[in-house]
């Protein structure tokens, strides 16, 4: 399968700073990629999609501004965390497919703890 | 969307018997279905995927069944072995080309 590569798997920032997440694909072009936010023993949920080239698509429930998606290219996209709080803390994983209604292939997922 | 309650459903299996593990899923304009393993601490591992113009789909070890009358598919592992205890989710590409996550059930597996 292709390979996403998330960085960094494990950050720890202070309350109302900025983290930034990175998702690449090494070895495929990837048109669209998902960002989903995991709480312990829970499912996915997505919080947005990008599209290369133009702006998210948000989920219902998830503020644009506090989550800041930038696919700025075919082949990296991030996912800025601002201003973020304790409740902010979770496990962030992306996810990257080649073209539309194929298989999405993940990233190892960061772990965001917010002190 | 989000799962529900406290804990993951567990199915607890013995080691070289087989597994069904089942997901309802939402939307009836949902064309392709993934099943992902989990493992703690990691990010979801692809297993299987079927479209929706088919209603079964094998691979080594693991099949997956479709039905859309019911909105419902199973992922069946044959000959359960240790290294299968996961968590595992299936997910629905709607069309626009989102996934959504179903609830999980977790893999137990009694070597």
């Amino acid at each position: 399968g292709a390979v996403v590569s998330q960085h960094p798997s494990r950050v720890i920032c202070k309350s109302g700073t900025s983290v930034k997440i990175e998702c690449r694909s090494l070895d495929f072009q990837a048109t669209t990629m998902f960002w989903y936010r995991q709480f312990p023993k829970k499912s996915l949920m997505l919080m947005a999609t990008s599209n290369e080239g133009s702006k998210a698509t948000y989920e219902q429930g998830v503020e644009k501004d506090k989550f800041l998606i930038n696919h700025a290219s075919l082949t990296l996209s991030t996912l800025t965390v601002t201003s973020a709080h304790p409740e902010d803390s979770s496990f962030y994983i992306c996810s990257a497919s080649r073209d539309r209604g194929t298989e999405a292939f993940f990233g190892q997922g960061t772990r965001l703890t917010v002190v | 969307g989000e799962s529900v309650g406290l804990h993951l459903p567990t199915l607890s299996v013995q080691e070289g018997d087989n597994s069904i593990i089942n997901c309802a899923y939402s939307n009836s304009a949902s064309d392709y279905f993934i099943w992902y393993k989990q493992e703690s601490g990691k990010g979801p591992q692809f297993i299987i995927d079927i479209r929706s113009n088919m209603d079964k789909r094998q691979g080594q070890r693991v099949t997956v069944l479709l039905n859309k009358t019911v909105k419902h598919l199973s992922l069946q592992i044959a000959a359960t072995q240790p290294g299968d205890s996961a968590v595992y989710f299936c997910a629905e590409n709607i069309p626009f080309n989102k996934f959504y996550f179903g609830s999980g059930t977790k893999l137990n597996v009694k070597p």
